[in-house]
């Protein structure tokens, strides 16, 4: 399986700020490479898919970066409804993984 | 719209199969590219992929539950169903059914929570 790490395990960080998520593969995956939002008691929601590309809906302030074995989540400016958790998830090959997840929490 | 709703039992006893059924609208599981897949998560842990199945039929599982696990499709109701044999307390979690894109999933169930106890 390939396994998928993300840094760091939480973050704190105020309204405004601009917030980077990194998240890291055991080997390459190119861009198969999805994230998604997830508050308390609510079902993943996703935000990104093939690396970089934004899901409908979902805010110009989220962005995402990377291939091969290295990726980045960025908010540009952090809303008061972005604070939870974030999870990536690779889909180069099955069984789909996902990372262990970031929570942003509010300074 | 696509929606997506899971439903079966809440509490299972140990060794006992649970069974869980995704019921969908918004598309059609005959349609070339479609799959819907189920994701579990225990209290306070992250998201644990456990099957997908596809328009075709094609069914996929994870390797550490492959044994246990059962994915199957009714088309005309609109229906996935997982069945895992053998439950145990550490498969406590809330189970989650999902619209399956090429990368990722898209649509998502809002979940049930399985408690395995006795």
């Amino acid at each position: 399986d390939i396994q998928m790490t993300q840094s760091p395990s939480s973050v704190s960080a105020s309204v405004g700020d601009r917030v980077t998520i990194t998240c890291r593969a055991s080997q390459g995956i190119s861009s198969w490479l999805a994230w998604y939002q997830q508050k308390p008691g609510k079902a993943p929601k996703l935000l990104i898919y093939a690396a970089s590309s934004l899901q409908s809906g979902v805010p110009s302030r989220f962005s995402g970066s990377g291939s091969g074995t290295d990726f980045t989540l960025t908010i540009s400016s952090l809303q008061p409804e972005d604070f939870a958790t974030y999870y990536c998830q690779q889909a180069n090959s099955f069984p789909p993984t996902f990372g262990q997840g970031t929570k942003l929490e509010i300074k | 719209q696509i929606t997506l709703k899971e439903s079966g039992p809440t509490l299972v006893k140990p060794t006992q199969t649970l069974t869980l059924t995704c019921t969908f609208s918004g598309f059609s599981l005959s349609t070339s590219g479609v799959g819907v897949g189920w994701i579990r998560q225990p209290p306070g842990k992250a998201l644990e992929w456990l099957a997908l199945i596809y328009w075709d039929d094609d069914k996929r599982y994870s390797p550490s539950l492959k044994s246990r696990l059962t994915i199957t499709k009714d088309t005309s109701k609109n229906q996935v169903v997982l069945t895992m044999t053998n439950m145990d307390p550490v498969d406590t979690a809330t189970y989650y059914c999902a619209h399956s894109r090429i990368v990722g999933f898209d649509y998502w169930g809002q979940g049930t929570l399985v408690t395995v106890s006795s």
